[in-house]
């Protein structure tokens, strides 16, 4: 149980457009939903913490309008990075959680973002 | 949340017991201590918490020291597929926000 899944698992993109990718909890109903995002040989940086039907919590230097993230049900999260430029090449990273009390994520197997 | 340290990375041959260090010797008395993991280009997996008392689940041990400054996590017969970084973190039940430091790189050998 506890599965979260990302689509798509790669993107490649020209520098200028947007790319949207989504994070589904499949076998549970995910009261938050949270956005990492990991730099080659980095640790993960959280970006940005969503609950369902409400505006999401962006970490400081997380531009909000550069990074949209819509959560509009309890079982589906997307990330739209927009206007895409190479410098926001990295691995998105998605978790949810269905609990408020523990800490308990459960991750997504995350989506490669290139950008050309 | 409190500030762990771990080792940047280990070995441990196939088939031992892989003990992991974190020290978080600023962990406040309602911290909980977290352990994930992340194998290479793969979303982390929840491992293990505790408090005060040692913890056990099909994955690890979890031994917590008495003051709660240090903790060991404990894969008792490692595998090829336990090679990942593990991460440990301190937070308060019910934060939420998992911050991940840097965390151990941890290499089983055959």
């Amino acid at each position: 149980g506890a599965v979260v899944s990302q689509h798509p698992s790669w993107v490649i993109c020209k520098s200028g457009t947007s790319v949207k990718i989504e994070c589904r909890s499949l076998d549970f109903q995910a009261t938050t939903m949270f956005w990492y995002r990991q730099f080659p040989k980095q640790s993960l940086m959280l970006m940005a913490t969503s609950n369902e039907g409400s505006k999401a919590t962006y970490e400081q230097g997380v531009e909000k309008d550069k990074f949209l993230i819509n959560h509009a049900s309890l079982t589906l999260s997307t990330l739209t990075v927009t206007s895409a430029h190479p410098e926001d090449s990295s691995f998105y990273i998605c978790s949810a959680s269905f609990s408020t009390t523990y800490n308990e994520q459960f991750f997504g197997p995350g989506t490669r973002l290139t950008v050309l | 949340d409190a500030k762990t340290t771990q080792p940047t990375s280990m070995d441990c041959a196939e088939g031992r017991a892989a003990n992991l260090p974190c020290n978080h010797s600023t962990i406040s008395g309602n911290e909980y201590v977290y352990w994930y993991r992340q194998i290479h280009s793969q979303g982390p997996q929840y491992i293990i918490h505790g408090l005060k008392n040692n913890e056990t689940n099909e994955m690890a041990s979890l031994i917590i020291t008495e003051d709660r400054k240090s903790s060991t996590l404990i894969l008792p017969h490692a595998t090829l597929r336990d090679t990942a970084v593990y991460y440990c973190i301190g937070i308060i039940q019910g934060a939420q926000k998992l911050v991940f430091g840097q965390g151990t790189r941890l290499t089983i050998n055959p």
